[in-house]
């Protein structure tokens, strides 16, 4: 079983849908969590962290559940330019700490 | 600026051939990783380093090498033991230790076997 795995892609949606991906970690040592976003042909960059309280930032809600071990992020009002690839990452400390990124799941939002 | 940096943007490599992937950081940054995508995918870690003089296998090291003498960087190098190299290599570092710390990526080197 991998560390962190996230729902199959891509999803395709029409503008101003709603979209929501998910994220499942194995690890229970797993201590941080945060979503990156990854344009085509480019590095991941931080998108944002993954609270245990839940925390949003415009339109994008991160949600986290410990005890299932899962954590998701809800975009709404879905624009064109939200196309991309969303990456679920865990960080975890077992034995030694280390960053664990999930597969990705692609985007495609048209008009 | 503080920032991480992957040199060359581009690379070809002939079949046989070792390559030497560079990775620069001075954000004092302990934990290093380098990642594999191959197109459409997601990433494949490695290797990985906590700290100076210390690293461990990833998911996919068959036919990688890797070095951490300095804290500044790490360098991948693709030897002619990885069966099937060309991808998009990618360089990132974070803070060591249990704080909710996010990772900072390089731009990446696109590796081609011509």
């Amino acid at each position: 079983r991998k560390e962190v795995e996230q729902d199959p892609g891509p999803f395709n949606v029409p503008e101003g849908a709603t979209v929501a991906f998910n994220c499942t970690y194995s690890n229970s040592a797993s201590q941080s969590f945060f979503w990156y976003r990854q344009d085509c042909r480019k590095e991941p960059k931080l998108l944002m962290s993954v609270y245990s309280s839940g925390n949003e930032d415009g339109r994008f809600t991160a949600q986290l559940n410990r005890a299932s071990q899962y954590i998701s992020l809800l975009i709404r009002d879905s624009k064109l330019s939200d196309s991309a690839t969303y990456l679920c990452v865990v960080n975890m400390n077992t034995g030694g700490f280390k960053t664990i990124f999930g597969a990705g799941t692609r985007l495609f939002v048209k008009a | 600026d503080g920032g991480i940096t992957q040199s060359p943007k581009y690379l070809f490599r002939k079949e046989g051939q070792n390559v030497t992937l560079s990775c620069e950081q001075n954000l004092n940054h302990d934990a290093m990783y380098w990642y594999r995508q191959d197109p459409g995918q997601g990433l494949r870690l490695i290797y990985y380093s906590q700290i100076v003089n210390d690293f461990q296998k990833g998911d996919i090291a068959e036919g990688y090498s890797v070095s951490r003498e300095k804290k500044e960087s790490f360098p991948l190098t693709v030897t002619s033991a990885q069966k099937n190299p060309t991808a998009f290599y990618l360089c990132a570092s974070s803070i060591r230790g249990p704080r909710n710390t996010e990772a900072f990526f390089g731009q990446g080197t696109r590796l081609t076997v011509v």
